[in-house]
């Protein structure tokens, strides 16, 4: 079954601190990833997906199929960064229906 | 562009009554996608529709729940005869082809 994991539950750290928020998945085949963001009293919002390759607000996040993770990172964490993230898994078999993790709660302190 | 549009955004219903929860979709998106928050979960995915068809249901509940995208007007979530275990968000999600999903700000059902 495909599922995706992501362990923290809440993430506090301070701002100008590194910040990685972990994504484990389970899948057969080739997986299409993605980092969603809800700020307070926002709608979901597309944060990044790995075949962009891209970086966003600072965030990267790198698939690594040998560990199936895809952690999203940030080197210096800022106030504004306080949200929900919610990582996802794109499934392949005929819908295009997304598995989401529970998601983690970041909370950057001043 | 105003983006997915659901209403309302927050609806109260007692038991045994019936639950329409409303999703417009982004302009140009003709793909329509139905999710439930309880607390302290993550999204789960419960259909996926295009105009006038649903593509996959695997993720609705068998009984009481339905979903329609009609040719005109917003796609509908029909929950009949709800139950307290109804009681989430439910997230509504259009796409412009099997692509990037873009949410609406939700509705939270609260039954009684």
């Amino acid at each position: 079954a495909q599922r995706v994991t992501q362990p923290e539950k809440l993430l506090s750290v301070f701002k100008g601190a590194p910040v990685e928020l972990k994504c484990n998945y389970s899948y057969s085949g080739s997986p299409e990833l993605f980092w969603y963001v809800q700020y307070s009293r926002q709608r979901l919002q597309l944060l990044l997906r790995h075949i962009s390759r891209e970086s966003i607000k600072g965030f990267t996040a790198d698939l690594n199929k040998g560990e199936t993770s895809f952690h999203l990172k940030k080197p210096f964490a800022q106030e504004e960064d306080s949200a929900m993230y919610y990582c996802a898994l794109k499934w392949s078999g005929g819908s295009e229906k997304l598995v989401f993790g529970k998601g983690t709660k970041l909370t950057v302190n001043p | 562009n105003a983006g997915v549009m659901q209403n309302p955004r927050h609806l109260v219903r007692r038991r045994g009554q019936e639950a329409r929860l409303r999703c417009s979709p982004m302009k140009g998106h003709s793909h329509v996608y139905w999710y439930r928050q309880l607390p302290e979960e993550g999204l789960k995915f419960m259909v996926y529709l295009q105009k006038e068809n649903i593509i996959d249901e695997s993720g609705m509940p068998k009984e009481r729940f339905s979903a329609e995208f009609p040719k005109e007007g917003p796609s509908i979530l029909r929950i009949q005869q709800v139950v307290r275990g109804d009681s989430a968000a439910y997230f509504c999600a259009s796409s412009s082809l099997p692509d990037t999903q873009y949410f609406g700000p939700g509705t939270r059902l609260t039954v009684l």
